[in-house]
């Protein structure tokens, strides 16, 4: 079965240090990978997504991701955190079809990062 | 930018009653979604459609039908709303092809069932 697995409910880090949010997936051939951000009461922003070349990825925000096709994990990383970087991350996967549907986003079920000052 | 707007962010309705939720785009995508979000259970994917009038079930669609008349909106109906169906309801859109395959999503409608 296709999957997206975030290991980590909530995340804390302190304002200024790196944070890491952790993505894993299982997916049948070579996955498009994405992070989207959700902000209270507001839908689903597009951060970052990979399709192919270059596996560290730079996206909104000094966000970035590592795509390790060996551990099929595409963290996403940021060097400095800031308080307005608290949210509720989610990482999603594609898988590629070829002809008929489009395919469809598989999501995790979002990881909650809060950046203390 | 794109721009997707759902008719309601809060919604309050009774057991039974039939729901409407509507979701318009405004950048000509021909992909558009419906999805439910609930603590702990991140978003799952009701129906989704790529074209007009063409529609497809998700992995929850059980209790929601959904239409799509022309390209820009997409409805998602509940027949007989019940309590279970309290959620979060995200819409979202994209374009077709491989490198433009992003969504983008509406703010929400947060419908409760009494």
């Amino acid at each position: 079965a296709q999957s997206v697995a975030q290991p980590e409910d909530q995340v804390n880090v302190a304002e200024g240090n790196p944070l890491t949010v952790k993505c894993t997936y299982s997916v049948s051939g070579n996955p498009y990978l994405f992070w989207y951000v959700q902000y209270p009461n507001r839908g689903l922003q597009f951060l970052l997504k990979y399709i192919t070349g270059d596996n560290l990825v730079k996206g909104s925000y000094g966000f970035e991701a590592e795509f390790n096709k060996s551990q099929t994990s595409f963290h996403l990383k940021k060097p400095s955190a800031l308080v307005s970087d608290s949210a509720l991350y989610f990482c999603a996967v594609r898988p590629y079809h070829y002809g008929g549907s489009q395919g469809n986003l598989i999501f995790g079920k979002g990881t909650k990062l809060s950046v203390k000052p | 930018d794109v721009k997707v707007t759902q008719s309601s962010r809060y919604l309050v309705k009774r057991t039974g009653e039939k729901v409407f939720l509507e979701c318009v785009q405004d950048m000509d995508h021909e992909n558009m979604f419906w999805y439910r979000q609930d603590p702990g259970l991140g978003l799952r994917l009701i129906y989704f459609s790529y074209d007009v009038k063409m529609k497809e079930k998700g992995d929850i669609p059980e209790g929601y039908s959904v239409s799509r008349e022309k390209k820009e909106r997409f409805s998602l109906i509940l027949e007989s709303a019940s309590t279970n169906q309290t959620s979060m309801y995200l819409c979202a859109s994209s374009m077709q092809g491989a490198e433009a395959d992003t969504q983008y999503f509406g703010p929400g409608t947060r419908l409760t069932v009494l």
